[in-house]
């Protein structure tokens, strides 16, 4: 079974759309992320979701926006699309506990490619 | 400010052989967990290796360890006996306390190819 899983894998779209990209981790976390890596591979955190509260909002530009309707899913929504949006964005989960680490299992990736 | 700096884009080793791939870092936390990832072709990050700052002891998992200094902020990852299936981009990762943010930054990667 897939733990964390990410739909859809390819997505290919025209400047200026509205798109979701959407997430489902089977593992019963209880936090869950979203990630972006551009064209040179570097990961950085966008959002994080904890208990349906958002607990990181990274600067990035608010036509992104994170839904989460349970603990199990953390959906992402893009509006008025641009090319810079091109990238691959990965969605991850864990368990949380405040005193220590607990290991973040990722999704396979959504290549987004804005046209 | 936490940055992750890996300094090599990319490496490129013989089969068989070892390498060891650099990753440093910046901080101003006495306890913090460091990691690399594995991210093949595939796109799935695997993470391969972690090691907590207060334990001296370097992290082993198989062919992986790491070379942790922790006063040069320093956090290798030496890969023995490299397989064809070693040839991925690796990512160096950091992350501080409270772990309930579980903020985890990553460095720019380095491209790995194991060479027949």
């Amino acid at each position: 079974d897939t733990a964390v899983s990410q739909t859809p894998k390819y997505l290919v779209t025209q400047m200026g759309n509205d798109k979701s990209i959407k997430c489902e981790q089977n593992l019963g976390h209880d936090t869950m992320y979203w990630y972006k890596q551009d064209s040179k591979k570097f990961l950085k955190i966008m959002f994080s979701y904890n208990n349906k509260e958002l607990i990181i909002n990274e600067t990035v530009p608010n036509r992104f926006s994170p839904k989460s309707p349970d603990k199990a899913h953390l959906n992402l929504h893009i509006n008025s699309l641009e090319l810079g949006d091109s990238a691959v964005y990965f969605c991850a989960s864990s368990q949380v506990t405040p005193r220590t680490y607990n290991e973040q299992f990722f999704g396979p990736g959504t290549r987004l490619t804005v046209l | 400010a936490q940055t992750v700096t890996q300094s090599q884009p990319e490496m490129s080793v013989q089969e068989a052989e070892t390498v060891t791939l650099s990753c440093t870092y910046d901080t101003s936390e006495n306890n913090y967990y460091l990691f690399w990832y594995k991210q093949p072709p595939s796109r799935q990050m695997i993470l391969v290796i972690r090691q907590e700052a207060y334990k001296q002891q370097n992290a082993t998992e198989n062919r992986f360890s790491v070379n942790f200094q922790k006063a040069a902020k320093s956090f290798s990852l030496k890969i023995s006996d490299s397989q064809l299936g070693d040839t991925a981009m690796y990512f160096c990762a950091f992350m501080k306390p409270p772990y309930n943010n579980n903020d985890m930054r990553f460095g720019a990667g380095t491209r790995l190819t194991v060479k027949p």
